[in-house]
């Protein structure tokens, strides 16, 4: 069974940072794509940023491009997600997924509050 | 204008069938797309429901009962998620997506709520 779990969000103050997490298990996650998708409160889905399974090729949407940094650790079946210089609209839920989205994991919450 | 427009609501009965439309954006060809569908239910992440490009390129989520089906109105430039016989489970909200290559990014649609009444 395919199973993602994010960790590493919480409460954080604008301009600050946080690294989110996604432990990936059931499935050969070198050679998976993934995705991180968030989703701010009671709006709709929002796609962040892509990498592929090698971490040859990299995406990032426009509103993070520049503050955010996608990674993984094929060795530890994990995935990253470095957010810098965090602002109250990157407040969501963020999720890990594989790609095009056939697989989620539950989430974890970012807040940007000061 | 969003890339990916779909209609904020929908409302339908048990039994009936409801057609989800997914309306691209002009100038971005329905045709040459894979149009991936999700569902989403309250505190859920959510779930792949299938993908359509055409008869010959389609895909079902693995557990997905056969009543959910895609498929496209070229002439509206848009895909369709259909959805037959519906039951109150069926109640969720509905993601369209794609990959837009031009801009290299995936691409949601701005979802539809669905209610069985």
């Amino acid at each position: 069974e395919v199973q993602l779990v994010e960790s590493g969000g919480g409460l954080v103050q604008p301009g600050g940072s946080l690294r989110l997490s996604c432990a990936a298990s059931g499935f050969t996650f070198s050679n998976s794509d993934m995705n991180w998708v968030r989703q701010a409160p009671g709006k709709g889905l929002e796609w962040v940023s892509y990498i592929s399974s090698s971490s040859y090729t990299i995406y990032y949407a426009d509103s993070v491009r520049g503050r955010f940094t996608i990674s993984r650790d094929n060795a530890k079946n994990s995935l990253y997600l470095q957010m810098n210089s965090l602002r109250a609209e990157d407040t969501a839920v963020y999720y890990c997924a594989t790609d095009f989205g056939t697989n989620w994991g539950q989430g974890t919450l970012v807040t940007v509050s000061s | 204008q969003a890339v990916l427009t779909q209609p904020s609501s929908l409302s339908a009965s048990p039994g009936a069938s409801a057609s989800l439309t997914c309306t691209l954006r002009s100038g971005i060809n329905v045709g040459i797309y894979r149009i991936y569908w999700y569902q989403q239910k309250p505190g859920s992440p959510p779930q792949y429901l299938l993908r359509y490009k055409s008869d010959s390129d389609k895909q079902q989520g693995s557990g997905v009962p056969s009543r959910f089906s895609g498929s496209k109105d070229v002439s509206a430039n848009a895909g369709i998620l259909l959805i037959s016989g519906l039951q109150s489970e069926d109640e969720a909200d509905y993601y369209c997506m794609i990959w837009h290559s031009s801009t290299s990014s995936y691409v949601f649609g701005t979802g539809t709520k669905v209610t069985v009444l």
